[in-house]
């Protein structure tokens, strides 16, 4: 089973509607992150967390918020959607110390007509 | 800030060829060094790294050396195969929060 998992992997809605985007993990880190990416732009940073009480927003906040529910779960919710929020997302895990290196999920695509 | 320059791509190569993706970066203090890969449809996983300078990271028989003179983590392979097509990206993560800086990614396409 993969560590970090990612819900939906695909979902197209229309402008104005409010979604959420889900990710778990059982890697048992403590920090979590969510990304876009879009084409010839690399990887964005939207928000992270370090625990689950302490959220932090990430260059490209605006237009998103989190919600870290558990330490294994932090969600993504776009309020109302907009066409220039399409694009693939990434969540991210990593563990405090030692190792700097990050665990992504699969991503979700991301259609917003 | 921090920053990575990777060059654009797409980076095409027939197999067995010599492959190299430039990295440059810019950063306070002293950073460690990525290159994770992104296959087709998948999500991005660590290719290899080095968290000191002069350090050489490998992994799947690619290399990159940290280059703390010239702000560089250059990737290198000897021979590509096809299922090296990919979109590899450099990073950087430095301070105390380890806040990874991604560059743009580099596709690169190898044909048989």
């Amino acid at each position: 089973d993969a560590d970090v998992t990612q819900t939906p992997r695909n979902r197209i809605t229309k402008t104005g509607k409010r979604i959420m985007l889900e990710c778990s993990q059982t890697k048992g880190h403590d920090r979590m992150y969510w990304y876009r990416q879009d084409p010839g732009l690399g990887l964005r940073l939207i928000y992270y967390s370090f625990d689950v009480k302490d959220i932090n927003k990430g260059e490209i906040s605006d237009g998103y918020s989190v919600s870290r529910q558990a330490q294994a779960k932090f969600s993504l919710s776009l309020e109302s959607a907009i066409p220039n929020q399409t694009a693939l997302y990434f969540c991210a895990t990593r563990r405090t110390g030692g190792d700097e290196t990050q665990y992504f999920g699969p991503g979700t695509r991301l259609l917003v007509l | 800030g921090n920053s990575v320059t990777q060059m654009e791509g797409p980076v095409t190569l027939s197999e067995e060829a010599f492959l190299t993706i430039n990295c440059t970066y810019t950063a306070t203090g002293y950073p460690s060094l990525f290159w994770y890969v992104q296959y087709p449809g998948e999500g991005l996983q660590l290719l290899l790294k080095a968290t000191k300078a002069d350090d050489k990271g490998s992994n799947k028989g690619f290399e990159a050396t940290y280059r703390k003179e010239t702000t560089s983590f250059h990737l290198e392979k000897g021979s590509v195969q096809v299922s090296d097509s990919a979109v590899y990206f450099c990073a950087l993560a430095s301070g105390g929060s380890y806040i990874p800086t991604f560059g743009r990614g580099t596709s690169l396409i190898v044909h048989p």
